[in-house]
């Protein structure tokens, strides 16, 4: 069984249209995290949600928008997608926001933006 | 201010040789050490923690609180372990804090 999963792992899409990213973690983790790995591989932290409630909001442009509706899934939706949007976008959760043991990553969406 | 410094981008090494992968944090209080591996296009996984003290795939970590390092190491590097290498510091004690990755590290072993 997958611990987190993220659907679709790849999305090809043309600028201006508005797309989401579904997760989702079996793992009874509280905390769960979207991070956005770009061409150079760094590793951006985007948002995170703590019993769904949103405890990390790092200057993302407000056409990305998070949804957490239960502690075990947090989406992602995307309005007026850009060129500069292109990237890996990485789910995660942890067992609490503490960070003790770590993350557990999503395989990745590799989202190309046209 | 929270950083972590990961001051190679790219180490090339043969197959056989020592590998040390460098990692120097700068956090208030006594944080938790990470080192996460992505192989290619696969997911981040965890590598190892220091909390656990143990060995991974041949690899450990010392954290050296002195220096405020935590580098990576393995004596004897196999091809198997090229892939992007992250160091993630976490304050692991409450407060307001932003979870940081170093800029990675891309391993190559050639045969």
């Amino acid at each position: 069984d997958t611990a987190v999963s993220q659907t679709p792992k790849y999305l090809v899409t043309q600028m201006g249209n508005d797309k989401s990213i579904k997760c989702e973690q079996n793992l009874g983790h509280d905390t769960m995290y979207w991070y956005k790995q770009d061409s150079k591989k760094f590793l951006k932290i985007m948002f995170s949600y703590n019993n769904k409630e949103l405890i990390i909001n790092e200057t993302v442009p407000n056409r990305f928008s998070p949804k957490s509706p239960d502690k075990a899934h947090l989406n992602l939706h995307i309005n007026s997608l850009e060129l500069g949007d292109s990237a890996v976008y990485f789910c995660a959760s942890s067992q609490d926001r503490l960070l003790v043991y770590g993350y557990t990553f999503g395989s990745g969406t590799r989202l190309t933006v046209v | 201010a929270q950083r972590v410094t990961q001051p190679e981008k790219l180490l090339s090494v043969f197959k056989g040789a020592p590998v040390e992968l460098k990692c120097n944090y700068s956090y208030s209080g006594s944080p938790e050490l990470f080192w996460y591996v992505q192989y290619s296009r696969q997911r981040l996984q965890l590598l190892l923690r220091h909390i656990s003290r143990e060995s991974i795939k041949g690899f450990t970590a010392d954290l050296n609180k002195g220096e405020t390092s935590f580098h990576l190491k393995k004596p004897f590097a196999q091809e198997e372990d090229s892939a992007m290498y992250y160091c993630a510091p976490t304050p692991a004690s409450g407060g307001s804090y932003i979870p940081t990755f170093g800029r990675g590290t891309s391993l190559i072993v050639h045969p």
